[in-house]
């Protein structure tokens, strides 16, 4: 079964820190990886994706993927307190027709 | 800005009852999602169109699951009878194709609440 495992399981940072998120997938065939970020009474908004090795950078949010070792992590610098939420791993293989396969996420707090 | 519309935001029915809820995908996405959050923040992908027809949905649990997304008319999941174990957040996403390169675009869910 294709799974995606997600750590920490919650996370608390201080305001203006940086944060780092984990995630590990089991299938190789998975080549499409996104960050979703969820708040409270919302539906889930993507962040970032990352198809390619290495790393992407949009604004304070950097991902990292490595296919080798099926890696990807998400780094938030300058932490914001509109940054707590729920933020998910997803992750999708070519012959999925894009359905996502969800990690359990990442509560973030951020304190002031 | 368009959005993805899910009506209505929440639900509760009794045990056996039917449940049916919509989505209105964003304007020019003819592709159409249905998940189900759980309490503990699971995902389950439940089924996905493009326009009219169904691309791939999983084993609709024992069939009391129906979906369809009409031309012209708001898409649409419906638990036949519903048991307290559907109680969950449906959240309805499109996107402007069935590719794994593009990104979802999800509603805020309809919370359904199963007595």
């Amino acid at each position: 079964q294709q799974k995606v495992q997600q750590s920490p399981e919650s996370l608390s940072v201080p305001e203006g820190g940086m944060a780092s998120l984990n995630c590990t997938s089991s299938d190789r065939n998975f080549q499409y990886f996104w960050w979703y970020r969820q708040h409270s009474g919302e539906g889930p908004k993507a962040l970032m994706s990352i198809f390619s090795d290495g790393d992407k950078k949009e604004g304070r949010f950097t991902a990292h993927l490595n296919k080798a070792s099926l890696h990807v992590s998400l780094h938030i610098r300058d932490s914001q307190p509109s940054d707590s939420a729920l933020y998910f791993c997803a992750a999708s293989a070519n012959y999925n027709q894009g359905k996502l396969i969800f990690g359990q996420g990442t509560k973030l707090s951020i304190k002031p | 800005n368009s959005k993805v519309i899910q009506t209505p935001r929440y639900l509760v029915k009794g045990q056996g009852q039917k449940a049916k809820m919509r989505c209105i995908p964003e304007k020019g996405h003819p592709v159409v999602f249905w998940y189900q959050q759980n309490k503990n923040n699971e995902f389950k992908f439940l089924i996905n169109f493009q326009n009219q027809e169904v691309l791939q949905q999983i084993d609709m649990t024992e069939k009391r699951f129906s979906a369809e997304c009409p031309s012209n008319s708001p898409c649409s999941l419906e638990i036949q009878s519903s048991e307290a174990g559907d109680s969950a957040l449906y959240l309805c996403a499109s996107s402007l194709t069935g590719g794994s390169s593009y990104e979802q675009y999800f509603g805020p869910g309809t919370r359904l609440t199963v007595l």
